[in-house]
């Protein structure tokens, strides 16, 4: 049974980087023919669409966040990771990592996903 | 970026039918980009109940169904059970803007 788990710091300075990894158990991320996608919610609010990042490492973000974000993935840990620089207190979170699933990109939905990692942009 | 519009919140008596409408337009659902709802518990991660419009994933009970036409979606909940009480959030795709755009959650109260 695939199952993925957010893991970074939940604590990060205005103006620094958020990193964020999120690591596969039960299937391997570069058998597989799926995206993989970073979403994330706001307290009490609704959910996001941060950006995707295949295998092979291509990669496909939120306009409103490309200047911001870097989604990269590391086959041989089984993982791919997000990066978000410059972050203001708009930027906290819950952050989420799923699986796209679907017969193309347009149509996906997304399944399983990670329990989340709340990240606080505070000083 | 919520650019699908649902009710804030729905609520009926256990063993009522309740119905969820999610509202896009011409370039997300309108265009033939499918329809999937989430159920999301307080805390805890959202899960799959719907795909492609109108299919459960396995282990989800047939109370839960889907429905597309137009514009629009709709998540119906027959036979309300306490257990139901989350928000639920539809998801598609928009072309105008390039992304994967969700509803704006509903919150369902089981009287």
């Amino acid at each position: 049974q695939l199952q993925l788990q957010e893991s970074g710091p939940g604590l990060v300075k205005p103006s620094e980087t958020l990193s964020l990894t999120c690591s596969v158990s039960g299937g391997s991320i570069s058998r597989s023919s799926n995206h993989w996608a970073w979403f994330r919610q706001p307290p009490g609010k609704g959910l996001e669409w941060v950006g995707s990042v295949y295998y092979s490492g291509s990669t496909y973000y939120n306009p409103s966040l490309e200047s911001r974000v870097t989604i990269s993935v590391d086959t041989s840990k089984n993982q791919f990771s997000l990066k978000l620089v410059s972050v203001t207190a708009a930027d906290t979170a819950v952050y989420y990592c799923a699986r796209h699933t679907g017969s193309s990109w347009f149509y996906n939905c997304f399944d399983p996903w990670g329990q989340g990692a709340l990240v606080t942009v505070s000083s | 970026q919520s650019v699908l519009t649902q009710p804030p919140s729905v609520s009926g008596a256990p063993g009522q039918r309740v119905t969820i409408s999610c509202t896009g337009s011409s370039s997300n659902i309108g265009a033939g980009y499918d329809v999937h709802w989430y159920q999301q518990f307080p805390g805890t991660a959202p899960k799959l109940l719907i795909y492609v419009n109108s299919n459960r994933p396995s282990g989800v009970p047939d109370r839960f169904s889907g429905s597309k036409s137009d514009t629009s979606a709709s998540l119906a909940i027959s036979g309300l059970q306490a257990e139901d009480e989350a928000d639920y959030y539809c998801q598609s795709y928009d072309s105008s803007l390039s992304v994967y755009v969700f509803g704006t959650g509903t919150k369902v109260t089981v009287l």
